[in-house]
C-alpha cells in the first residue's frame, strides 16, 4: 500500500514535443506529491509538487495534473528541450507529524531523452 | 543557494569492512534523511532524524546502519559491516516545511 506505480520506464520526445508521465497511489494518507528530476551522477532536484486539494500546478513548461479520485497524478512537460533529458521521480509522502510521517515513497522512475 | 554537501563522492571497500558516509545539511533545516539508490532501480527511504534521534525507519535500515550527529553541521550514516548488495547510490537529505533537498550522494561499491 505503500507503493507508488510509474510509467513509462522510458520516454523519447522531439523538441518542441509534450512529454508526459503517469503516476499512481494506493495509500489515501499520501498529502504531498512531489515530482524529482535527476541528471546522471547528481542527486534528485524538487521539480515542482502539488497537494490533493487542487487538480493541477503550473510552473512554467512543467504541469502537474492530480485526479484524487483515481488516485493517479502526472507531469506534463511542454515545449521539452534536450537539457530536460533526465531522470524523472514521482514521489508521494504521509501526513506529517512533528516526529514522523515523511518520508518520501518514490516511484520506478522515467528516463526522458528529448531529441533535438 | 545554500545545498547539502556529501562525502565522499565515491567509496570502495571490502565487505566486512565499516563505512561511514558523510553529509552536512542545509544550516537552518532541522529533518534529515538517509536514502539509498541501488543502480537502475528506484530511490528507497531508509532513515529520518530529528531533535538528535531516529524518527523513523524502514525495513532496510536494520541493525548495520546507524545513524549520528556528531556536532552542529554533519549528519553520518555509519554501515558497520558491508554486505556486497549494500553497494548503491547514497544520499542525505534535509528539510525545511515540505521540501527535501538532496545531496549529490556517494557512491559505495562493496568488493
Amino acid at each position: 500500500q505503500q507503493q507508488v506505480k510509474q510509467s513509462p520506464q522510458s520516454l523519447i520526445v522531439q523538441k518542441g514535443g509534450i512529454s508526459i508521465i503517469n503516476c499512481a497511489y494506493e495509500n489515501t494518507a499520501f498529502d504531498y506529491f512531489p515530482w524529482y528530476q535527476q541528471f546522471p551522477g547528481k542527486g534528485p532536484a524538487l521539480l515542482i509538487a502539488i497537494r490533493p486539494d487542487v487538480s493541477e500546478k503550473k510552473e512554467g513548461r512543467f504541469t502537474i495534473s492530480f485526479n484524487k479520485s483515481a488516485k493517479q497524478f502526472s507531469l506534463h512537460i511542454m515545449d521539452s528541450q534536450p537539457g530536460d533529458s533526465a531522470t524523472y521521480f514521482c514521489a508521494a509522502r504521509g501526513a506529517v507529524g512533528e516526529t514522523s510521517g515523511s518520508r518520501l515513497t518514490f516511484g520506478e522512475g522515467t528516463q526522458l531523452t528529448v531529441n533535438p | 543557494e545554500p545545498e547539502v554537501t556529501q562525502t565522499p563522492s565515491h567509496q570502495v571497500t571490502q565487505m566486512g569492512q565499516e563505512v561511514i558516509l558523510r553529509c552536512v545539511p542545509i544550516s537552518n533545516h532541522l529533518y534529515f534523511y538517509w536514502y539509498r539508490q541501488i543502480l537502475g532501480q528506484k530511490v528507497e527511504f531508509l532513515v529520518s532524524f530529528y531533535n538528535n534521534e531516529i524518527s523513523e525507519k524502514s525495513e532496510i535500515f536494520d541493525d548495520q546502519f546507524s545513524v549520528e550527529r556528531p556536532d552542529g553541521s554533519n549528519f553520518t550514516l555509519k554501515i558497520r559491516s558491508t554486505k556486497l548488495e549494500d553497494s548503491a547510490m547514497y544520499f542525505c537529505a534535509s528539510r525545511v516545511e515540505e521540501t527535501q533537498y538532496f545531496g549529490p550522494g556517494t557512491r559505495l561499491l562493496v568488493l
